[in-house]
């Protein structure tokens, strides 16, 4: 059974690009959820998609959007870019009410 | 009010000893689950342990035990017989079983262990 994948791993933009991270979740998972942790910090929730559709959004601003496909994986995408947006972004897929996390793509923005 | 509280930043502790981290949390829900990641400098959240509200013994997984006082609101994990290994940053994290099923993480305390 392959578990969460992310890519990339690494990833360095300057401010006011746009980023797209994907996420292939854990096979026959059909929730994903994003996570941004900054350095020092524990992770925060952005959003979660069940089935496609978003399912819950975090305190996080409009110009963080995200998509989920027919087969579960997904993308976050980013878009005018700022330097606090510096951070590993972590994905989790879950079936029940466990999250299994991948290992995270860490996005310097300078 | 910050909903998981983890007071202790870092925590040293020598090899084979246990050593206990804190973690209280907040929640008006009466069905919540509360968990422990572990995660090492590589950046991935290893899961280690889980608490259901309702669940009368307190969690056991190998070295790891979840000691969980309800009425405290403390869900604090054990480690017993530390090893160099077991040197990472560790997150209390708590489910809310009202809404969608996200986790909200504490800010984390960096186990060091020392031979």
């Amino acid at each position: 059974e392959t578990g969460v994948t992310q890519s990339p791993t690494h990833l360095i933009k300057t401010r006011g690009q746009q980023v797209t991270l994907r996420c292939s979740s854990q096979s026959g998972h059909n929730t994903v959820s994003w996570y941004q942790q900054a350095l020092g910090q524990g992770p925060q929730f952005i959003f979660q998609y069940y089935r496609e559709e978003e399912n819950g959004r975090g305190n996080f601003p409009p110009r963080f959007s995200g998509l989920q496909f027919p087969n579960y994986s997904s993308e976050l995408n980013v878009n005018a870019l700022e330097l606090d947006d510096s951070a590993l972004y972590l994905c989790a897929s879950s079936l029940t009410k466990q999250q299994f996390f991948g290992p995270g793509t860490r996005l310097t923005v300078l | 009010a910050q909903k998981i509280t983890q007071t202790q930043p870092g925590m040293f502790v020598q090899e084979k000893e246990a050593v206990t981290l804190d973690c209280t949390y907040d929640t008006s829900d009466q069905s919540y689950g509360l968990f422990w990641y572990k995660q090492p400098s590589s950046g991935e959240m290893i899961f280690l342990i889980y608490q259901g509200s309702y669940d009368e013994q307190n969690a056991t997984e190998g070295r790891y035990s979840l000691n969980f006082q309800k009425a405290r609101k403390s869900a604090n994990l054990v480690i017993s017989a530390s090893q160099l290994g077991d040197s990472a940053m560790y997150f209390c994290a708590m489910r809310e079983n009202s809404g969608y099923s996200t986790l909200t993480f504490g800010k984390g305390t960096m186990l060091l262990v020392s031979p």
